[in-house]
């Protein structure tokens, strides 16, 4: 099973700062199978990268994925009030797939 | 407008079983692998069972295999997850999730709100 690793678990940023959240893979992620999601408290996820880079539909450009292999990296350009959430990676090339255990972006 | 309707949870007896069920609507059902994902109480995703669009490939995290069955109904658009010898560590918010592809390697791109299983005595 591929173990998906995020750091930091908890990032405290204020509105407008930029967040970069990392998730390595214990073993190369199959073609880049790589996707995120958000998750806001008492909701459902929401897919926001696929594909390591490619921002699903509706996904504001503030969201961006890169990596390969074993590195992986979200990046939020800009913090607005309503991106503090949860971030989970996911890899989905192999089976079992797998979440990593999800990085918080709190408000500082 | 696409949506994931889920129901069938509730409270169960350890060793009890549960059919979950999710109503698909707004896309042609039939041509897309379909997964249920759980979240435990204050816990991460983990991901449960995915089904090809075709039926022909059925894949289980060990922590289900041979208790859980995923199955689906295009006729109805619907999937389902048939839990049996449920245990303690059950227990979470199952959610339905529609995958971006036919094929079973794909990431999931819409999800439906969840419903809560709990296996207590």
């Amino acid at each position: 099973e591929i173990v998906l690793t995020q750091s930091p678990g908890t990032l405290s940023l204020s509105p407008g700062e930029r967040a970069t959240l990392s998730c390595r893979a214990s073993q190369s992620v199959s073609s880049s199978y790589l996707a995120w999601y958000q998750q806001k408290p008492g909701q459902a996820p929401r897919l926001l990268i696929y594909g390591a880079s490619s921002r699903a539909t509706g996904i504001s450009d503030r969201f961006s994925g890169s990596g390969s292999g074993t590195d992986f990296t979200l990046i939020v350009s800009r913090l607005e009030p309503e991106d503090f959430a949860v971030y989970y990676c996911q890899q989905y090339g192999t089976s079992p797939q797998t979440f990593g255990q999800g990085t918080k972006v709190e408000i500082k | 407008e696409v949506q994931l309707v889920e129901s069938g949870g509730g409270l169960v007896q350890p060793g009890g079983s549960l059919r979950l069920s999710c109503a698909a609507s707004g896309f042609t059902f039939s041509n897309y692998a379909m997964t249920w994902v759980r979240q435990a109480p204050g816990k991460g995703l983990e991901w449960v069972s995915s089904f090809s669009s075709s039926g022909s490939s059925a894949y289980y995290a060990d922590s289900v295999k041979g208790r859980f069955t995923i199955s689906r109904d295009s006729s109805q658009s619907t999937l389902y997850l048939l839990m049996n010898s449920l245990r303690a560590e059950d227990t979470a918010l199952y959610y339905c999730a529609k995958n971006f592809a036919s094929g079973i390697y794909s990431n999931m791109d819409v999800w439906g709100k969840g419903t809560t299983v709990t296996v207590s005595s």
